[in-house]
């Protein structure tokens, strides 16, 4: 049984691009969670996604936004990056708000 | 609100040396307690989790007590391994949400 999956692993974009983030949740899972992890920090909470929808969302921006589809995998959008942008950015699954699986995460670097 | 505040790091200890690291939290209400751990280009691994006031969890021997009397929930480990070097992550829940709160981590190097 894989664990939760992450693509892509690393990407590099500039200043005013768009960038997509993709995640697997693992199996039996319906929740997906998505957390901004800058360089020295903590996970920070972006927000949370259930049955499709967004069910809490933390203290960021409109730029960020994200999608859950039917089977449950997720997808998180950046839009107009900043250089602050720059992170690593973690997915985590599970059923309902039980225990969070973390996957391993994409590197954004925003140039 | 909710906040988790660490030790500062980073923890540079010896092999076979006995192990703390602090953690305060911030909350309204009882929330749920862990410790995460994070091995270099790994995603986050729950080490431990208490639920309760004067629950303790432990894994991998490592020991951490929820104190609702002093708001704290510090790892403790009696002898470390070099493979215990990693960065720990305390963090905190509310089971009706999910949502984690995280403190910024602490560094810890074990040399052998």
């Amino acid at each position: 049984d894989a664990g939760v999956t992450q693509s892509p692993t690393h990407l590099i974009k500039t200043r005013g691009q768009q960038v997509t983030l993709r995640c697997s949740p693992k199996s039996g899972h319906d929740t997906v969670s998505w957390y901004q992890q800058a360089l020295g920090q903590g996970p920070q909470f972006i927000f949370q996604y259930y049955e499709e929808e967004e069910r809490q969302r933390g203290n960021f921006p409109d730029r960020f936004s994200g999608h859950q589809f039917p089977n449950y995998s997720s997808e998180l959008n950046v839009n107009a990056l900043l250089l602050g942008d720059s992170a690593l950015y973690l997915c985590a699954s599970s059923f309902r708000v039980a225990k969070q699986f973390f996957g391993p995460g994409t590197r954004l670097t925003v140039l | 609100g909710n906040s988790v505040t660490q030790m500062e790091g980073p923890v540079t200890l010896s092999e076979e040396a006995f192990l703390t690291i602090n953690c305060t939290y911030t909350a309204t209400g009882y929330p749920s307690l862990f410790w995460y751990v994070q091995y270099p280009g790994e995603g986050l691994q729950l080490l431990l989790k208490a639920t309760k006031a004067d629950d303790k969890g432990s894994n991998k021997g490592f020991e951490a007590t929820y104190r609702k009397e002093t708001t704290s929930f510090h790892l403790e480990k009696g002898s470390v391994q070099v493979s215990d070097s990693a960065v720990y992550f305390c963090a905190l829940t509310y089971s009706t949400l999910g949502r984690l709160y995280f403190g910024r981590g602490t560094q810890l190097t074990v040399w052998p």
